[in-house]
């Protein structure tokens, strides 16, 4: 079992829908919660950092960390069609984030 | 600020030949991580650095891999005697200590 698990999809929205993306982690030891975008061909670019359980909120993109159910979610608002990417969660244990484990990414369309 | 650079971009190898990536951090950040994501995969963690010191290396990176960061600088990775299935790209990411990792648009070796 790995200890990052996410759907990798993919996940057709259409334009203007409220996408949700999750991952579920066995490691209790995790305690920050990234997520990552990236485009085809393209290095992750970071879209989110959290610490404690609760939500985060930027712009669109809203993170929730809930430590007790071992569940991270990343929601998007009003998706767009330059959403369209695939979407990595990444945990660390400490807060100098020196090791990243990563989740296997969800690819998400947005259509037209 | 121009970001994590990584070069070259793209390497096609025989099987058997050794291959050597380099990687420039953003100039302030003085972590220095590699990482090698396989298509359909999140990113694994190879090995990190902090300035020069080499701290942590992943199971994954075999005796064929050697990172070096000289000068606390640019980081190179060398393969040797490369195979099949190291066919994958290699992602470059830079922090600072207490801060986020930023990655490099990876280099993208195929063994033939």
């Amino acid at each position: 079992q790995k200890e990052v698990e996410q759907d990798p999809g993919p996940l057709s929205v259409p334009e203007g829908a409220i996408v949700s993306l999750n991952c579920t982690y066995s490691n209790s030891a995790f305690q920050y919660f990234m997520w990552y975008r990236q485009y085809s061909r393209k290095g992750p670019e970071l879209l989110m950092y959290t610490y404690s359980s609760g939500n985060k909120e930027d712009g669109r993109f809203t993170a929730q960390v809930d430590k007790s159910s071992k569940y991270i979610s990343l929601f998007i608002r009003d998706s767009q069609p330059s959403d369209s990417a695939t979407y990595l969660c990444a945990m660390s244990e400490d807060g100098t984030a020196s090791k990243l484990t990563f989740g296997t990414g969800t690819r998400l369309q947005v259509t037209l | 600020d121009t970001g994590v650079s990584q070069n070259p971009r793209h390497k096609i190898t025989k099987r058997g030949q050794n291959v050597t990536f380099r990687c420039d951090p953003i100039s302030e950040h003085n972590r220095l991580y590699w990482y090698r994501q396989t298509l359909g995969q999140g990113p694994e963690f190879l090995t990190y650095f902090q300035n020069e010191a080499q701290l942590e290396k992943s199971r994954l990176l075999s005796d064929r891999f050697s990172a070096e960061r000289p000068k606390g600088s640019f980081s190179t990775l060398e393969i040797q005697r490369t195979e099949q299935g190291d066919s994958a790209m290699y992602l470059c990411a830079s922090s600072s200590y207490f801060g986020s990792q930023y990655f490099g648009p990876g280099t993208r070796l195929t063994v033939l």
